[in-house]
């Protein structure tokens, strides 16, 4: 299967701290993307690292991409309350994303 | 741009009525994809279109389950007859190519009694 599988499932902080989520695939893919969905909402892209690629930063968003290990990280630094939601790793291949289960992320105050 | 539209937001109806999500998707983008979420199953790719076309409907669950994109602006999901097991979020998402990034609807909440 495609789909990505994010560990852990969940995963609880305190605000100011640093987030690490990692998503592991099983074939090879063109790119892998992040995503992220507040509850009652829909995805919203967050970063997309293309097969070729190893790191991507985006503000406070740091993506590791490891091709060799079929697995990618989502480090968030600097949480805030407001980070907290759902993330979802979906990694494109066969001209489809396949999305896993997510990480489930809550920043306490 | 408004983003991806989908209607209606909420959907409450009762086994084995019909029931038909709407999406219109952001202009220029030739992709359409319609995702399903549910808490035991996640997200799940039901169908996409490329300029119209359906390309792959292997998520599709059963035959009760049809979509169709009469123009480029505007893509239907039809469930008849509907059944308790169709609750779930439906969500319309569209991209510039298959490769790139997708934009969410907000998404439909169904729920069949």
């Amino acid at each position: 299967s495609q789909q990505g599988e994010e560990d852990p499932q969940a995963l609880s902080i305190q605000e100011g701290e640093n987030a690490t989520m990692n998503c592991s695939y099983k074939t090879s893919i063109n790119n892998l993307q992040w995503y992220r969905q507040n509850s009652g909402r829909g995805l919203v892209h967050l970063i997309l690292i293309r097969s070729n690629e190893r790191e991507k930063h985006s503000g406070r968003l740091r993506v590791t991409l490891d091709t060799s290990k079929k697995s990618s990280s989502l480090l968030i630094t600097a949480s805030r309350a407001a980070d907290t939601a759902s993330y979802f790793c979906a990694p494109l291949g066969a001209q489809k994303l396949v999305f896993g289960q997510g990480t489930r992320l809550t920043i306490n105050p | 741009d408004a983003g991806v539209i989908q209607s209606p937001r909420h959907e409450v109806t009762e086994m084995g009525q019909e029931v038909t999500l709407r999406c219109k998707p952001i202009s220029g983008h030739d992709y359409l994809f319609w995702y399903r979420q549910t808490m035991m199953r996640g997200l799940e790719l039901l169908i996409y279109f490329n300029n119209n076309v359906p390309i792959d409907d292997s998520g599709m669950p059963e035959d009760r389950f049809s979509a169709k994109m009469p123009n480029a602006s505007f893509s239907t999901l039809k469930i008849q007859p509907s059944e308790p097991r169709d609750s779930a979020v439906y969500f319309c998402a569209s991209s510039l190519q298959v490769e790139e990034t997708q934009y969410f609807g907000p998404g439909t909440r169904l729920l069949v009694l």
